[in-house]
C-alpha cells in the first residue's frame, strides 16, 4: 500500500538554526513528492513540489527538498529558520499517473521556533 | 472569491447532533475534496466530486456521513448523529482541470461533546 511517513512529529528550533524534516514514501512506481505547510490559523499551502528532473527542489520562504530514489526520501530543509516557520509541516505523495484523489499524505511535523 | 472557503470555521455540537458544513471552491474549479485531520493524525480523504460524474465516496468512514455538491460548486458535508470520534478539523480542496494541485481552505474544527 502507499504510504508517506514523517518521524519527526515536533521539532523544536532556536532562530538561525538549519532544519532538515524527514519524508520517506512508499511506492513502486515514478512518484510526486509535495511538501505543504499549514501556519497557526491558516489553510495549508504548497510549499514544494517534485514531478521530474532536478532532484533538488526550491520552494518559496527559503525551503528546499530533494529527492532522493534510493532512499525513497523526501526530506525537507532550511539552512537558517525563522520564527515565522513555526507551523506544521506535511508531505505527500502520488502516484505520478494518478490523479489528486490517491494523494496521501504524512501525519505531519509541528515545528516551533523560539525567538 | 480567491480562495475557498469554508464555513463555519468553528462548530461545537453535541453527540446525537447532526451537523453540516460549507464548502466554496474556487470559481471554475471541477474537481472538489474532503479531506479530515483528526488530532494527531495525517489527512483522510472522505469524498471527491468531479464535474457531473458520480463522486467517489470510498473514503467516507460510515453511513452517517454524507455529502453534495450543487450546480457543480458548493459542496455541503453532512454528519447525521455526530460521535466523539467524529472531532476533527474537516478540511475542503478544490482544483482545476488537471487535478494537478489542490488549493485548501481553513478548514471546519469540529467538536463533539
Amino acid at each position: 500500500a502507499q504510504s508517506v511517513s514523517q518521524h519527526n512529529h515536533h521539532v523544536i528550533l532556536s532562530e538561525a538554526a538549519s532544519l532538515e524534516l524527514g519524508c520517506n514514501y512508499s511506492y513502486g512506481g515514478t512518484v510526486n513528492l509535495f511538501w505543504y505547510v499549514q501556519y497557526p490559523g491558516q489553510h495549508l499551502q504548497l510549499l514544494l513540489k517534485y514531478f521530474s528532473g532536478d532532484p533538488l527542489v526550491k520552494g518559496i520562504k527559503g525551503f528546499e527538498a530533494e529527492f532522493i530514489k534510493s532512499k525513497f526520501s523526501f526530506n525537507l530543509r532550511k539552512p537558517s529558520v525563522q520564527w515565522s516557520d513555526t507551523a506544521e509541516y506535511f508531505c505527500a505523495g502520488r502516484i505520478s499517473s494518478g490523479s489528486a484523489r490517491q494523494l496521501t499524505f504524512g501525519s505531519g511535523t509541528q515545528l516551533t521556533v523560539l525567538p | 472569491g480567491a480562495g475557498v472557503s469554508q464555513s463555519p470555521s468553528n462548530k461545537v455540537t453535541e453527540k446525537g447532533k447532526d451537523v453540516e458544513l460549507r464548502c466554496d471552491p474556487i470559481s471554475g474549479h471541477t474537481a472538489l475534496y474532503w479531506y479530515r485531520q483528526s488530532l494527531g493524525q495525517g489527512l483522510e480523504f472522505l469524498i471527491y466530486f468531479q464535474g457531473n460524474s458520480a463522486p467517489d465516496k470510498s473514503g467516507l468512514p460510515s453511513d452517517r456521513f454524507s455529502a453534495e455538491r450543487t450546480g457543480g460548486s458548493v459542496s455541503t458535508l453532512t454528519i447525521q448523529r455526530t460521535q466523539q470520534e467524529d472531532s476533527a478539523v474537516y478540511l475542503c480542496a478544490s482544483s482545476g482541470v488537471q487535478a494537478r494541485k489542490l488549493f485548501f481552505g481553513s478548514g471546519t474544527q469540529l467538536s463533539v461533546l
